[in-house]
């Protein structure tokens, strides 16, 4: 067990849809990362939060929001579902911000199905 | 930008046998190097990181890799496999601290380890 919570476990929404994932990161853990992992494209890197702040971004989709609340847990947004979004979505967080000095733990994912 | 390439999406070996998994990076900086391995329906779990220092990294579950900046690699090397090794493996890169990405990681597309009795 990592410490990262994420909920759900398993989303099953239509296209058009729009759904929110949620992140608890590890106690006393500054900083959050969303990945997603498909088939396709194998697991890349969307967005980054450090103590409630953007602080990097990466392939995230104008679709796709993202952001953490002052108790430092953290929610993934997702509109206008397509097919092409069925992934499974990870989140990591980690003490700080200094590359990788600071290792990110990974929570178990929600499995997201666009049908 | 960096990417990491995994040769050999899947690998098949003998129980007791060595397992290598092949990992070759590319980053304009000195790179901050990890490998992860991921469980059926389970989250990703750290093996082992390079940062600085020594080039021969040891992790958990008997798991090394060598960083060798001459040829961009980092091969991940268990002499013995055990069954429970069988899982999926990733190597992923990260800027050392400076960088603008923050720690973010880039992953290879995985190397999917068997193990057979």
């Amino acid at each position: 067990d990592s410490g990262v919570t994420q909920t759900p476990k398993h989303l099953i929404t239509a296209t058009g849809q729009r759904v929110t994932l949620r992140c608890s990161p590890r106690s006393g853990d500054l900083s959050v990362y969303w990945y997603q992992q498909s088939l396709d494209q194998g697991l890349q890197f969307l967005i980054q939060y450090y103590n409630g702040e953007e602080r990097a971004k990466g392939n995230i989709l104008e679709r796709f929001s993202a952001q953490q609340f002052p108790d430092l847990h953290s929610e993934l947004n997702l509109s206008s579902l397509e097919l092409g979004d069925s992934a499974l979505y990870f989140c990591a967080s980690s003490a700080g911000l200094a590359g990788g000095l600071y290792e990110q733990y990974f929570g178990p994912g929600t499995r997201l199905t666009v049908t | 930008a960096q990417s990491v390439t995994q040769l050999g999406s899947h690998v098949s070996v003998s129980e007791g046998a060595l397992v290598l998994l092949r990992c070759n990076y590319s980053s304009s900086v000195p790179p901050y190097l990890f490998w992860y391995v991921q469980y059926p329906n389970q989250g990703l779990q750290l093996l082992l990181k390079y940062t600085t220092g020594a080039t021969l990294v040891k992790g958990i579950n008997g798991f090394e890799a060598e960083f060798k900046k001459s040829e961009t690699s980092f091969h991940l090397t268990k002499p013995s496999a055990h069954m429970s090794d069988a899982a999926e493996y990733f190597c992923a890169v990260s800027d050392n601290a400076g960088g603008t990405s923050y720690g973010k990681l880039t992953f290879g597309q995985g190397t999917i380890l068997t193990v057979h009795p």
